[in-house]
């Protein structure tokens, strides 16, 4: 039983393009949703996460937009670079909780 | 100044062997986790301690077994090594506030082979 699930899979995107990633969640306990960003090699770091009382949250280029009557989620990356080819993870938690569900990834490449 | 560090970087070995995974943190952090990630880059949680007591233990092979001498470490003993243990493990590590639970930092893997 998946209680994040994320879309696509994989992405290719054109440099200067939007990029979209979707995710949608199961359980309305859910109260915080961060959005992590690993390169190759490396661990998943934190790139932005937003908590249901807003809509949208932009930080520089990326924007988490929220629908909460839908339990959906997605991350926008405007004017897409290189550099921002990586694996994207949404995830949610639980304000009390320890654990974060993490959904399975998307591989975002960006064409130069 | 590494936030999460983990020990060794590679780890190659053979089947049936055991081994251990080194995780320490300066951050100052109440909580530390391990995850493991496969081929296929999906992130599995399987231990949680806090304060140096177990509070999530998912389901893991009893081969797998965490040890927190103190906050700032937490050990992952594997027995017995498999096949399907080649993965790349992750040691992560956040702090309780008053609003909930804060950003978990990651260290950069530990990459297990077994052969």
């Amino acid at each position: 039983q998946q209680q994040v699930k994320q879309s696509p899979q994989s992405l290719i995107v054109q440099k200067g393009g939007i990029s979209i990633i979707n995710c949608a969640y199961e359980n309305t306990a859910f109260d915080y949703f961060p959005w992590y960003q690993q390169f190759p090699g490396k661990g998943p770091a934190l790139l932005i996460a937003i908590r249901p009382d807003v809509s949208e949250k932009k930080e520089g280029r990326f924007t988490i937009s929220f629908n909460k009557s839908a339990k959906q989620f997605s991350l926008h990356i405007m004017d897409s670079q290189p550099g921002d080819s990586a694996t994207y993870f949404c995830a949610a938690s639980k304000a009390r909780d320890d654990k974060i569900i993490f959904g399975k990834g998307t591989r975002l490449h960006i064409l130069p | 100044d590494t936030a999460v560090s983990q020990t060794p970087k590679y780890l190659v070995t053979q089947m049936g062997n055991d081994k251990s995974i080194k995780c320490e943190q300066n951050l100052g952090h109440d909580t530390m986790y391990w995850y493991k990630q496969d081929s296929k880059k999906f992130l599995k949680i399987m231990f949680s301690y806090n304060n140096k007591e177990l509070i999530i233990n998912e389901t893991v092979p009893n081969r797998f077994s965490p040890k927190s001498p103190d906050k700032a470490h937490l050990n992952l003993h594997i027995n017995s090594l498999e096949l399907g243990d080649s993965a790349v493990y992750f040691c992560a590590s956040s702090r309780r506030a008053a609003q909930g639970r804060e950003t978990q930092y990651f260290g950069p893997g530990t990459r297990l082979l077994v052969l």
